[in-house]
């Protein structure tokens, strides 16, 4: 069955910190990954894409690393601002014959003042 | 880039009525729309799946008598709720694939609210 894990749950951080979120999955066949960053009662919205082949990927304050040997993916999220304080969300796309997406529960992070 | 969006952003309606929730991808053809339902502090969860000029396949405990979903153009994708229970209040976002890298975008999604 395909799955995809996000840790944290939930992060409180700083304004300013820099923090790194985690994403592990066991799709298969494996096509791409995506991070999604979903404010409160808005649709999610796209941060980076991640295809077999690439290991990082960065998208301004926002860098996405993907290890697919391990499926294992991360989003470093630098000089965090208030603005960031959303879901951020982990899906990944399987390459099946009919091609479905595999969504985590997300990271719910609060950005401080 | 794409863009999809959905109307209304939000509605309020009494336990009985049916509400129509609108998803149009707005400068691309979705050949695929999809429908997720989140609940909160959830991830999104597939409703149903739409080709257009076919009928919705829908995932497993989703009642297609329910929720209507009706794909009658590339660009435009309807689901109705029909005789909305309070339990059907809930975040309703659709998605379209479509465009050049046969990406999926997400809308901006619908609050409704069964009183």
């Amino acid at each position: 069955k395909n799955q995809v894990e996000q840790s944290p749950q939930s992060l409180i951080i700083l304004e300013g910190k820099n923090c790194t979120l985690q994403c592990n999955y066991t799709v298969s066949p494996f096509s791409n990954l995506r991070w999604y960053k979903q404010d409160t009662g808005r649709g999610p919205v796209s941060l980076t894409i991640m295809t077999f082949s690439e290991n990082t990927k960065s998208n301004g304050r926002y860098t996405a690393t993907l290890d697919a040997d391990t499926k294992q993916s991360s989003l470093h999220i630098t000089a965090s601002q208030l603005s960031d304080s959303a879901s951020y969300i982990c899906v990944v796309r399987s390459n099946s014959g009919y091609s479905t997406l595999t969504f985590g529960k997300g990271t719910m992070l609060l950005v401080s003042p | 880039g794409a863009v999809v969006s959905q109307h209304p952003s939000w509605v309020i309606c009494k336990s009985g009525t049916s509400v129509k929730i609108e998803c149009r991808s707005l400068d691309f053809q979705a050949t695929t729309m999809f429908w997720y339902r989140q609940f909160p502090k959830q991830s999104l969860m597939l409703m149903a799946t739409s080709n257009e000029g076919s009928k919705a396949t829908y995932e497993q405990g989703v009642e297609k008598d329910k929720f209507l979903i009706n794909h009658a153009s590339l660009t435009l994708s309807t689901l109705t709720v029909t005789s909305a229970h309070p339990e059907d209040s809930s975040f309703y976002i659709c998605s379209a694939r479509g465009g050049l890298a046969d990406t999926q975008y997400f809308g901006p999604g619908t609050r409704l609210t069964v009183l």
